[in-house]
């Protein structure tokens, strides 16, 4: 099974509301990253977050960190409709690879 | 300067038919990567390189699948006898510095290659 698993699968807000997605994981880490796809194709890097770090912000986007839960959560504030798109957390899994998750699709309504 | 680049964007190909899918990484990365994504899903790894490091094959599906990364920079991912379920979106990516004290660092993706087998 996947590392990391996001929740919702799917989310819908209206445009300048805030999103919020969860990543959940088994094992322990060395740091977790969210990325972002649009339309399928290639991914991009948004934040990584350590695991002795608990919040990091990049602009509109806030991303917390519970190593005793074993989770993470992203949220986007005030979303524009650009923000739509697919967003991926991903884990380290052992000693060598990142393991995504199934994603959360992400649709802004303006 | 230059992203992640993939050749060609789109391959169908008969099943059967052996593919070759190319990735040129960043210039000065040393780590890259191949994934698999399937309609709707999430990324599948398929292997790493690292350097001048063993690569990591453990993703690889079955021995029909094969790469290769010649000079530390260009990579070839190969499969032969195509099968309808190889048909998926194949994304390289390259890190700067792979594998560290740290975990992965942020990796850089290409656009993707998406591969139909008919």
């Amino acid at each position: 099974s996947q590392q990391g698993e996001e929740d919702p699968q799917a989310l819908s807000i209206q445009e300048g509301e805030n999103a919020t997605m969860n990543c959940s994981y088994k094992t322990s880490i060395n740091n977790l990253q969210w990325y972002r796809q649009n339309s399928g194709r290639g991914l991009v890097h948004l934040i990584l977050i350590r695991s002795n770090e608990r919040e990091k912000h990049s602009g509109r986007l806030r991303v917390t960190l519970d190593t005793s839960k074993k989770s993470s959560s992203l949220l986007i504030t005030a979303s524009r409709a650009a923000d739509t798109a697919s967003y991926f957390c991903a884990t380290d899994e052992g000693a060598q690879k990142l393991v995504f998750g199934q994603g959360t699709r992400l649709t802004i309504n303006p | 300067g230059a992203g992640v680049s993939q050749s060609p964007s789109n391959k169908v190909t008969e099943k059967g038919k052996d593919v070759e899918l190319r990735c040129d990484p960043i210039s000065g990365h040393t780590a890259l990567y191949w994934y698999r994504q399937s309609l709707g899903q999430g990324l599948e790894f398929l292997i790493y390189f690292q350097g001048n490091s063993a690569p990591d094959k453990s993703g690889l599906p079955s021995d029909r699948f094969s790469a290769e990364r010649t000079g530390g920079s260009v990579s070839t991912l190969t499969i032969q006898r195509t099968q309808q379920e190889d048909s998926a979106v194949y994304l390289c990516a390259s890190s700067p510095r792979g594998r560290g004290a740290g975990g992965h660092y942020e990796q850089y993706f290409g656009p993707g290659t998406r591969l139909t087998v008919t």
